[in-house]
């Protein structure tokens, strides 16, 4: 399963648009990428999920290269409710390996 | 309220005694995975089931955990001879498995305190 990289933590204002970059340099063909978002004291929350190129959401973007070596998640106007850890995952579409979670990026929004 | 239940959601243990975890998945949802998180940390793998078969179980795993998914339905998570460093969040997620992951949703967590 293909290693995730993020940055530690980022500090945004109140209603900048908010970039979060993962890197998976060992992406395989079939992988996908997933992003989760957490609060404290409660469990990870599905954000946004994509193959290749943009998906878009009511919450989030996500820009995937072509060579899928990386990939980002963009929160256009974040909020102080925005702040939250926030995981990348690399899954394989066979299936066959559990969803695993590095150690996320912490953002704080400040007002 | 259809999500993922988990139960208890806080329990104070003594070192050595044994604890059982009750979660409850989405009722179609064939996949369930068990995590313990740490604070500061990212969720950690523990094991997962595919309907009643377990599929993995982290290797990082003591033999003192043990989960099991009888009926493909509710899941239990035992630990054995508890111990200060099993304090921890545990949480429980389940998905609809298709041929590929889609969305994994996770229940509040039972939070363990060993003392």
């Amino acid at each position: 399963l293909a290693k995730t990289t993020q940055p530690i933590s980022m500090d945004s204002y109140e209603g900048q648009e908010v970039n979060i970059t993962c890197s998976h340099n060992n992406i395989a063909t079939n992988d996908y990428i997933t992003w989760y978002q957490q609060f404290p004291s409660q469990g990870p929350r599905f954000i946004i999920q994509g193959y290749k190129t943009k998906v878009t959401n009511e919450v989030a973007s996500l820009f995937i290269p072509a060579d899928r070596k990386s990939s980002t998640l963009s929160l256009p106007r974040v909020s102080l409710s925005d702040t939250a850890v926030y995981y990348c995952l690399v899954g394989s579409s066979s299936g066959n390996t559990p969803l695993v979670f590095g150690k996320g990026t912490r953002l704080s929004v400040i007002a | 309220d259809t999500g993922v239940s988990q139960d208890p959601r806080h329990k104070i243990t003594k070192r050595g005694q044994n604890v059982t975890f009750r979660c409850d998945p989405i009722s179609e949802h064939n996949r369930l995975y068990w995590y313990r998180q740490t604070l500061g940390q990212g969720p950690e793998f523990l094991t997962y089931f595919q309907n009643e078969a377990q599929l993995e179980k982290s290797r990082l795993l003591s033999d003192r955990f043990s989960a099991e998914r009888p009926k493909g339905s509710f899941s239990t998570l035992e630990i054995q001879r508890t111990e200060q460093g099993d304090s921890a969040m545990y949480l429980c997620a389940s998905s609809l498995f298709r041929g590929a992951d889609t969305e994994a949703f996770f229940g509040q967590g039972t939070r363990l305190t060993v003392v």
